[in-house]
């Protein structure tokens, strides 16, 4: 229980032109999401966390306008790369809070499998 | 200062041999969990073991065990009987907050694991 579907899982576009990610809860709400980028190598930053049916929290130095998150249902959150460049290619992951009152999978955290983007 | 620390970039363990993989963290908050990943070169994050902070035993899961010291703010994970399948970046995680709230995952710069057949 408790899968969260992520795609695609890999994306090669032009630069100048918009992504969406992606993130599906299939069988079960989640009510927050997190999304994260990990450049290779490299830990995992939280870019922003999405409650459903509010606006994205974003953290410090992540372009709101640039990275778009909507999380407009329960089992539906995406994040729009907006006008991409080559730095914006990365390996993005995102991570649904799952309600330890209804499901406990993983203590409460499950993952997309990911979502690797190549910007040319 | 970092909330999640992993000293160790890499690490190599013959094939059957344990291995020790080490975390400390950081945080005032009296309730958290502790939570180790692993991410293969596919780059899913396949999830551990899991230790809360009031959790009296060390928690273990198959060939994982987490030392968890919560004096000294550690939480090393322990493979046993390592594997080729065991070769992969893994992370240390913290929630710093009860279980029951949307608090989010700080990771820590994670220690590639290299198993030598």
């Amino acid at each position: 229980g408790a899968v969260v579907s992520q795609h695609p899982s890999r994306v090669i576009c032009k630069s100048g032109t918009s992504v969406k990610i992606e993130c599906r809860s299939l069988d079960f709400q989640a009510t927050t999401m997190f999304w994260y980028r990990q450049f290779p190598k490299q830990s995992l930053m939280l870019m922003a966390t999405s409650n459903e049916g509010s606006k994205a929290t974003y953290e410090q130095g992540v372009e709101k306008d640039k990275f778009l998150i909507n999380h407009a249902s329960l089992t539906l959150s995406t994040l729009t790369v907006t006008s991409a460049h080559p730095e914006d290619s990365s390996f993005y992951i995102c991570s649904a809070r799952v309600s330890t009152g209804t499901v406990t999978a993983n203590y409460g955290y499950t993952f997309g499998s990911g979502t690797r983007l190549t910007v040319v | 200062a970092q909330k999640i620390t992993q000293t160790q970039p890499g690490m190599f363990v013959q094939e059957k041999e344990a291995v020790t993989l080490d975390c400390t963290y950081d945080t005032s908050d009296p309730s958290y969990g502790l939570f180790w990943y692993k991410q293969p070169s596919s780059g899913e994050m396949i999830f551990l073991i899991y230790q809360g902070s009031y959790d009296q035993q060390n928690a273990t899961e198959g060939r994982y065990s987490l030392n968890f010291q919560k004096a000294r703010k550690s939480a090393n994970l322990v493979i046993s009987a390592s594997q080729l399948g065991d070769s992969a970046m893994y992370f240390c995680a913290m929630r710093e907050g009860p279980g029951a709230g949307s608090y989010q995952l700080t990771f820590g710069k994670g220690t590639k694991l290299s198993v030598i057949p």
